[in-house]
């Protein structure tokens, strides 16, 4: 089934930056699309980023979308999420998820077990 | 966006008993609908994709149904390592949108 880890979680202030990185294993990695989903402490599921297998496509939450950008390395067999002028309302546990289809997302099977980022002053 | 409600929102029912989550879309996707467990303090795992299909490995105590707006979760003889909450996820379209979840704990 593979194993996806997540890094690059931790505190930032408001209208910071921060870059979370999976790396992806014991998959094919270019088979399929990955995504960006998160849980704010206590909260549901939100969705937030997915990347196609050939890295040409992305597709975003409105909640994201021009803040937050979604990259694959081949070469390191990584999903990174580079966020920008960050909010308290992105405080959240972010998970790396694979999809099934290689277009676009479909359903998450496996997770990460998720990179904690909390925004705070 | 499409809405997904879940119901309950949250339950309490003995080992062995039958319990049944509804989620209900606020438009028709067919029959992508898929089903997360997800344990205190763990990632969400995929129980069932397109509605009725259970992944590999998934025990049998576990399946759903549907099709258009309404989708049924079961888990047909509770167990107490079943504790959890479980989100439903459509992907009929942009953006994808999960259940709020049903927290199923043990009486």
């Amino acid at each position: 089934e593979g194993q996806l880890l997540e890094s690059g979680g931790g505190f930032v202030q408001p209208g910071g930056s921060q870059r979370l990185s999976c790396v992806v294993s014991g998959l094919m990695f270019s088979s399929s699309a990955m995504s960006w989903v998160r849980q704010a402490p206590g909260r549901g599921l939100e969705w937030v980023a997915t990347i196609s297998g050939g890295g040409d496509v992305t597709y975003y939450a409105d909640s994201v979308k021009g803040r937050f950008t979604i990259s694959r390395d081949f070469s390191k067999g990584t999903v990174d999420l580079q966020m920008n002028s960050l909010r308290a309302e992105d405080s959240a546990i972010y998970y790396c998820a694979k999809n099934q289809v290689t277009t676009g997302p479909d359903w998450f099977d496996p997770w990460g077990h998720g990179t904690l980022v909390t925004v705070s002053s | 966006d499409i809405q997904l409600t879940q119901s309950p929102s949250s339950l309490s029912a003995s080992v062995g008993d039958r319990v049944t989550i509804t989620c209900q879309a606020s438009q028709d996707i067919t029959n992508y609908l898929h089903w997360y467990q997800q344990k205190p303090g763990q990632a969400p795992k995929l129980l069932i994709y397109d509605a009725s299909n259970v992944k590999t490995g998934v025990p049998l105590r576990f399946s759903g149904s549907g099709s258009g707006t309404i989708f049924t979760f079961t888990i047909s003889s509770l167990q107490p390592e079943d504790v959890a909450t479980y989100y439903c996820q459509q992907y009929d379209d942009l953006p994808l949108t999960f259940g709020p979840g049903t927290k199923v704990e043990i009486k």
